[in-house]
């Protein structure tokens, strides 16, 4: 069974650019989660996609994110414009009703210089 | 969601058991209580999931008194490539509201050769 991708694993991006992180769950998984671990912080949580619906995204900073997840399959976290405290590493997980746990992918490590 | 407190850090040496205890006082009733391992760069992964009593799997055992105010994730003889950083989670449950998960410090396992 295929773990859950995440793409790029790296980004390195201007200040006020547009970066887009993808995340492609476990096939079949109707959960799916985005996190951020910032420099020197916990693990925090943005958002839970369950299936094409946004469930929760009390975890959102502000309205420079954007995530989508177009036909309940994978997902796509926007960043515009990105902002120096952006930079982090973005990880998305995705779990399934009645199986014990959620899988994380490797996440994606932002830099915004 | 309950807020967990564990040690920042413990030390071990190979073939050692190693005891990570975990206190979640304010656990909800419906809460179970989960178990990840981080390796650097990379995202948690799924260790053990419980609600009371004991837990056992292939690779470790979970520890939850009756007052399921703590538990502890037992590691039998842990060897160099269990150095990683264990969160304690409450608040998933299986079937039902696979909400956000709550990240907190994490404990830091060393283990020497």
């Amino acid at each position: 069974e295929a773990g859950v991708t995440q793409f790029p694993s790296h980004s390195v991006i201007e200040k006020g650019q547009t970066v887009t992180l993808r995340c492609d769950p476990i096939s079949g998984h109707d959960n799916l989660y985005w996190y951020r671990r910032v420099m020197g912080k916990e693990i925090k949580f943005l958002l839970h996609f369950v299936k094409e619906s946004k469930q929760d995204e009390s975890g959102m900073p502000n309205n420079r994110f954007l995530a989508e997840r177009t036909g309940g399959t994978y997902s796509t976290l926007k960043v515009q414009p990105a902002e120096l405290e952006d930079s982090g590493v973005y990880f998305c997980a995705s779990s399934q009703y009645g199986s014990s746990g959620y899988t994380f992918g490797s996440g994606t490590r932002l830099t915004v210089v | 969601l309950a807020k967990t407190t564990q040690p920042i850090s413990m030390d071990s040496y190979e073939g050692q058991e190693v005891n990570i205890t975990c206190s979640h006082n304010n656990i909800a009733t419906n809460d179970y209580i989960t178990w990840y391992q981080q390796f650097p760069s990379q995202g948690p992964r799924f260790i053990i999931q419980g609600y009371k009593t004991k837990v056992t799997n292939e690779v470790a055992s979970l520890f939850i008194p009756a007052d399921r105010k703590s538990s502890t994730l037992s590691l039998p003889r842990v060897s160099l490539s269990d150095t990683a950083v264990y969160y304690c989670l409450v608040g998933d449950h299986p079937d039902t509201g696979r909400r956000a998960l709550t990240f907190g410090s994490g404990t830091r396992l060393q283990v020497q050769p």
